[in-house]
């Protein structure tokens, strides 16, 4: 299982862009790698996922480094709704998948107005 | 359409005794997976059922067990308590047994508390 890094904490400012960074150094070569979120006082979301190329959906946009030994989370305007935990996520494909997702501590995000 | 339903969303039990959590998928999803979250940490998987068998389980006691219906619900059933069990049990669907395009939908969860 890949062990992954990523900063405690973070604060943003409304509207302002904000860039989650997430190192996982011994991710294995068909791991897509899952971004979650957590809003107090509900389970993890989804968010987005990615293989090697740079990903966007109406969520966000994930930037995968070359060597994809760390990835990024983009949300291009913060707004206070995105105030929560995120997870970035190694996870093999589909059809070795057994349903475990392994979350870290995650990075909790605070949005100020 | 309605999301993953989780039951019930809060109890309270003694040390000791059994609790059984319920978790709906979402219409059409036929894989489960069970969770549990500590305060203050991220959630640990417990256990994957798909088409009503068991495809993955976490490193959890034998008190811990499952099953799968067949309309693809689910319950999670934890034997003789202990005060280490409090947390908030969360359950996950998906069409299929991997994550899919959308990954797994969590529900809300049943915060558990052991007295």
């Amino acid at each position: 299982d890949a062990k992954t890094t990523q900063p405690n904490s973070m604060e943003s400012n409304e509207e302002e862009p904000v860039h989650l960074p997430c190192n996982h150094s011994t991710i294995s070569g068909t791991d897509y790698i899952h971004w979650y979120r957590q809003l107090p006082s509900q389970g993890p979301e989804y968010v987005i996922h990615g293989l090697t190329s740079n990903v966007n959906n109406r969520m966000a946009s994930l930037a995968i480094a070359e060597d994809r030994k760390s990835s990024t989370l983009i949300l291009h305007r913060a707004t206070l709704r995105d105030a929560a935990v995120y997870y970035c996520i190694p996870s093999p494909p589909g059809s070795s998948n057994t349903g475990k997702l392994i979350f870290g501590q995650g990075t909790t995000l605070q949005v100020k107005p | 359409d309605a999301g993953v339903t989780q039951s019930p969303t809060h109890l309270i039990k003694t040390r000791g005794q059994h609790v059984t959590l319920r978790c709906s998928p979402i219409s059409g999803h036929k894989s489960v997976s069970w969770y549990q979250q500590v305060l203050g940490q991220g959630p640990q998987f417990i256990f994957q059922y798909y088409e009503k068998e068991e495809r993955g389980r976490g490193n959890f006691p034998d008190r811990f067990s499952a099953r799968q219906f067949p309309n693809y619900s689910s319950e999670l059933n934890v034997n003789a308590l202990l005060l280490g069990d409090s947390a908030l049990y969360l359950c996950a669907s998906s069409l299929a047994a991997g994550q899919g395009y959308y990954g797994y939908t969590f529900g809300s969860g049943t915060r558990l508390t052991v007295v």
